[in-house]
């Protein structure tokens, strides 16, 4: 039973449409985020939600618009999608949003605009 | 401004050796310190972590050591096994409430049988 699920896994979109990537956690974590591996290779983050609240929110366009219907939830919405939004994107989650705990994260979702 | 270095962007080492991953960090407000292993077409999943009061944490085979006065940290695995081949990020975060996880680029390992 996967922790931290995200669908689709792979997503293959045309310039300027819209599309959503939906994460889910089992794990129980009131805090999930949004980290993005571009072509370099970098992961960094985008989003952070506490129970359902945003906390981080890192300088990203605002065509990316996460949303949080649940504490077990943390979707992502991209708005009129560029070629440079191709990417992994990971959802992640902690127990809180304090540190020292691990963050699980899942399998990625690897989008291609073209 | 990459504030977590890691440099090698690989390395390889025989079965049974000693493989030492580095990372560098330029924020000194950084005080917490993570190593994330990931196969491809994973997350990255957690390994070993280590506080700024200390100086090594050992897991295992695993063990990071940390120089706070060189902004260095070092992960050995010992021995290698080709199970433990993958990409290693190293990744930090600074104080406060919210946790937020600068990582490296990463660096592949490959353990040869």
């Amino acid at each position: 039973d996967t922790a931290v699920s995200q669908t689709p896994k792979y997503l293959v979109t045309q310039m300027g449409n819209d599309k959503s990537i939906k994460c889910e956690q089992n794990l129980g974590h009131d805090t999930m985020y949004w980290y993005k591996q571009d072509s370099k290779k970098f992961l960094k983050i985008m989003f952070s939600y506490n129970n359902k609240e945003l906390i981080i929110n890192e300088t990203v366009p605002n065509r990316f618009s996460p949303k949080s219907p649940d504490k077990a939830h943390l979707n992502l919405h991209i708005n009129s999608l560029e070629l440079g939004d191709s990417a992994v994107y990971f959802c992640a989650s902690t127990r809180g949003p304090g540190r020292n705990t691990e963050a699980f994260f899942g399998q990625g979702t690897r989008l291609t605009v073209v | 401004d990459q504030q977590v270095k890691q440099n090698s962007p690989s390395l390889s080492v025989q079965e049974g050796r000693i493989s030492i991953l580095n990372c560098d960090y330029t924020n000194s407000m950084f005080d917490y310190f993570l190593w994330y292993k990931k196969y491809p077409a994973e997350g990255p999943t957690f390994l070993i972590s280590i506080s700024s009061i200390k100086d090594k944490n050992e897991d295992g085979r695993f063990t990071v050591f940390l120089n706070k006065s060189a902004k260095h940290l070092s992960l050995h695995i010992v021995p290698s096994q080709p199970g433990d081949s993958a990409v290693y990020f190293c990744a930090a975060s600074a104080g406060g409430s919210n946790y937020k996880l600068t990582f490296g680029k990463g660096t592949l390992l490959t353990v040869n049988p």
